[in-house]
């Protein structure tokens, strides 16, 4: 059984559409974070959230995290080739902030 | 300013042998963390050192399966006796202190271990 389920698994749009991804799970996190992979290589840190409700924003990638702090989505504006690769996310259960419990991921693939 | 360093980057070894995985933190960071990313089972913790102590190794597998993170030198994950079922990607991440809160690791490129 997977904590966090992350949705949906496979996704390939064109180049310029917007796209959503979602995290979620029935267990309360006390940070969320959402990271990026390319094939070969580690998981890149793309950002953190922490308050119930939080929304962050990373150039075209705005980033929200659920008023219960079980759930997040990630969500692209104009979609880039560039954006191509593996989106995870991961957290930190309540009152453990040594292991990070992720997700299996989606896997992005944006056509020029 | 380098990352976290990672070497082998792949490693083949037939079943029975002995797997060493080595980790270089970046710079300023003590804590050392290794995850095993399986295909259809996504990234895992197995175990949290810092210089010279296991804090966490709630992750390891009971047998085989070991780690150490000396006073000098590079953290290792060694696996004794690998079999297929070990072949995996391993991933070192590092952080700068004592985790609290939104903790933030790096984390480096991996080492890609084949069991034949």
């Amino acid at each position: 059984t997977q904590l966090l389920e992350q949705s949906p698994q496979f996704l390939s749009i064109q180049e310029g559409e917007n796209l959503t991804v979602y995290c979620n799970s029935s267990s309360v996190f006390s940070s969320l974070q959402w990271y990026r992979q390319e094939p070969g290589e580690g998981p890149v840190l793309l950002v953190t959230v922490v308050t119930g409700g939080e929304v962050k924003k990373l150039k075209r990638l705005t980033f929200q995290f659920g008023d219960a702090r079980k759930d997040s989505s990630l969500h692209i504006t104009a979609a880039q080739p560039g954006d191509t690769g593996l989106y995870l996310c991961a957290g930190f259960n309540a009152g453990n902030n040594r292991k990070l419990i992720w997700g299996l991921g989606t896997s992005l693939a944006v056509n020029p | 300013n380098a990352g976290v360093m990672q070497n082998p980057r792949h490693l083949v070894r037939r079943r029975g042998q002995e797997a060493r995985l080595r980790c270089s933190p970046m710079k300023g960071h003590s804590h050392v963390y290794w995850y095993r990313q399986l295909p259809e089972e996504g990234l895992k913790f197995m175990v949290y050192l810092q210089k010279e102590n296991i804090i966490d190794e709630s992750g390891m597998p009971k047998e085989r399966f070991s780690a150490e993170f000396p006073k000098e030198g590079p953290s290792i994950l060694r696996i004794q006796q690998v079999v297929r079922g070990d072949s995996a990607a391993y991933f070192c991440a590092s952080s700068p202190v004592q985790p609290s809160g939104a903790n933030v690791l790096t984390f480096g490129a991996g080492s890609r271990l084949t069991v034949l």
